[in-house]
């Protein structure tokens, strides 16, 4: 089973609407954190948010949060107010421990990505 | 402060070639990881180091790949000998912390994109 399901492999919004991209994931680790990245077409990897698992508060960094509902494994980034520089590829990324595994070190594991494309 | 910075940006070789890639972590950043990119496999961890120390190379894909961190602020990933399958992206990305908890975020560089013909 994938570790983290990004369903949406393209997703369009209008500049200036809030928009979802889903993620989904899949850990038995009690202690685990949830990443977001931004990659835009320049290529570079740009981090974004960061969720705990024991946070009791849904993460925010200015315009992106992250709607957190951890029974249901699920951690959203929303972002509000889009811009056409939110134009990119994201990903979703978890870090657990590896223990449920029977490994010993921490990972960090992508998903696939959702292509952004904000429309002027 | 700079960020990560990685070299070259961009490199061609032909199959058979032994490819360096390097990379400066973040000033201060005790960890430092090696990934690979792909429209097939997306990003996948290689390796990482702590304090200059391999701690698990298990995603290495073979014998051809090695890397090394000979001090804080230097580390290269070597591919000998190159083949077509090795085109790729390459990512360095460095972190303060890698211990389970807020300060884990790895910072990423900028890339080297490697085409092996």
């Amino acid at each position: 089973a994938q570790k983290i399901t990004q369903t949406q492999p393209g997703m369009f919004v209008q500049e200036k609407e809030a928009v979802t991209l889903d993620c989904t994931y899949d850990t038995s680790d009690p202690s685990y954190g949830l990443f977001w990245y931004k990659q835009p077409s320049s290529g570079e990897m740009i981090f974004l948010i960061y969720q705990g698992s024991y946070d009791q508060q849904n993460a925010t960094e200015g315009r992106y949060s992250l709607n957190f509902q951890k029974a249901r494994k699920s951690a959203n980034l929303v972002i509000s107010a889009s811009q056409l520089g939110d134009s990119a590829m994201y990903f979703c990324a978890m870090r657990e421990s590896g223990l449920g595994s029977g490994g010993s070190n921490y990972k960090l594991t992508f998903g696939k990505g959702t292509l952004l494309t904000v429309n002027p | 402060d700079a960020g990560v910075i990685q070299s070259p940006r961009h490199e061609v070789t032909e199959m058979g070639q032994e490819v360096t890639l390097r990379c400066k972590p973040i000033s201060g950043h005790d960890y430092l990881f090696w990934y690979r990119q792909t429209m097939m496999r997306g990003l996948e961890l290689l390796i990482y180091f702590n304090n200059n120390v391999p701690i698990d190379d298990s995603g290495m894909p073979e014998d051809r790949f090695s890397a090394k961190m000979p001090n804080a602020s230097f580390s290269t990933l070597k591919i000998q000998p190159s083949e077509p399958r090795d085109s790729a992206v390459y990512f360095c990305a460095s972190s303060l912390y890698w211990t389970g908890g807020a300060g884990d975020t790895q910072y990423f560089g900028p890339g080297t994109r490697l085409t092996v013909l």
